[in-house]
């Protein structure tokens, strides 16, 4: 069965940075698109940043563009993403999820159980 | 820019049906779309991809009380025989340039 574990969330405080891992498992890594949605508390999903199965594209949400920079390493069945110059309305959970591309369209069908980023001085 | 519009709440009885619905903004109604499901304080769980002609994959273990249907630019996720379990909250999400995802719908099994 899929597995995807978030790690590293914390307290920080307003312009640090932070660094988000998601391990996976369960499946060929290598051949998957994987994506970060976060969840403000009390509030719905919103969309952060993707990455092609083999780390040439990525994409982000308006948000967060210029700050935060997704990574993988497909030796190690990982992907990273870094945020930096953290805001207040950062504060959210941050699931990683597994990714699929059919024609134009993308989707995500495997989601981890999250790690919480609180961003406060 | 897609939006995707649902309503706030929904209820209905346990062993009854349920039909959510996903509205899809005006110039995109043959976009796709998916429905997640999240308890409290849980990681969503993918259910479906919808397709604009009706047509639908689930998930792994989705069970098949949970169906999706199309109309137009109405996407519905229809749970029949209601378990207090499936008390959560749904999303739609599609992608338009960037993943987009509707408000949730949260469900209540009286």
């Amino acid at each position: 069965q899929v597995h995807l574990v978030e790690s590293g969330g914390g307290v920080v405080q307003p312009g640090r940075s932070l660094r988000l891992s998601c391990a996976a498992s369960e499946f060929t890594f290598s051949s998957y698109f994987m994506f970060w949605v976060r969840q403000a508390p009390g509030k719905g999903l919103e969309w952060v940043a993707l990455i092609s199965y083999d780390g040439v594209k990525t994409s982000y949400a308006g948000s967060v563009k210029g700050r935060f920079t997704i990574s993988r390493d497909n030796s190690k069945n990982t992907v990273v993403l870094h945020m930096n110059s953290l805001r207040a309305e950062d504060t959210a959970v941050y699931y990683c999820a597994r990714g699929y591309r059919s024609n134009d369209y993308y989707g995500v069908d495997y989601w981890g159980q999250g790690a919480l980023v609180t961003v406060s001085s | 820019q897609l939006v995707l519009t649902q309503s706030p709440s929904a209820s209905a009885s346990l062993g009854a049906s349920v039909k959510l619905t996903c509205t899809l903004s005006s110039g995109h109604s043959n976009y796709a779309i998916a429905w997640h499901q999240q308890h409290p304080e849980k990681g969503p769980r993918f259910l479906m991809q919808l397709n604009s002609d009706g047509s639908h994959s689930k998930g792994d273990e989705i069970p098949d009380r949970f169906s999706g249907s199309t109309s137009g630019a109405e996407r519905y996720l229809t749970i029949s025989s209601l378990q207090s379990e499936d008390e959560a909250d749904y999303y739609c999400q599609s992608w338009d340039s960037g993943m987009i995802f509707g408000g949730g719908t949260k469900l209540t099994v009286l």
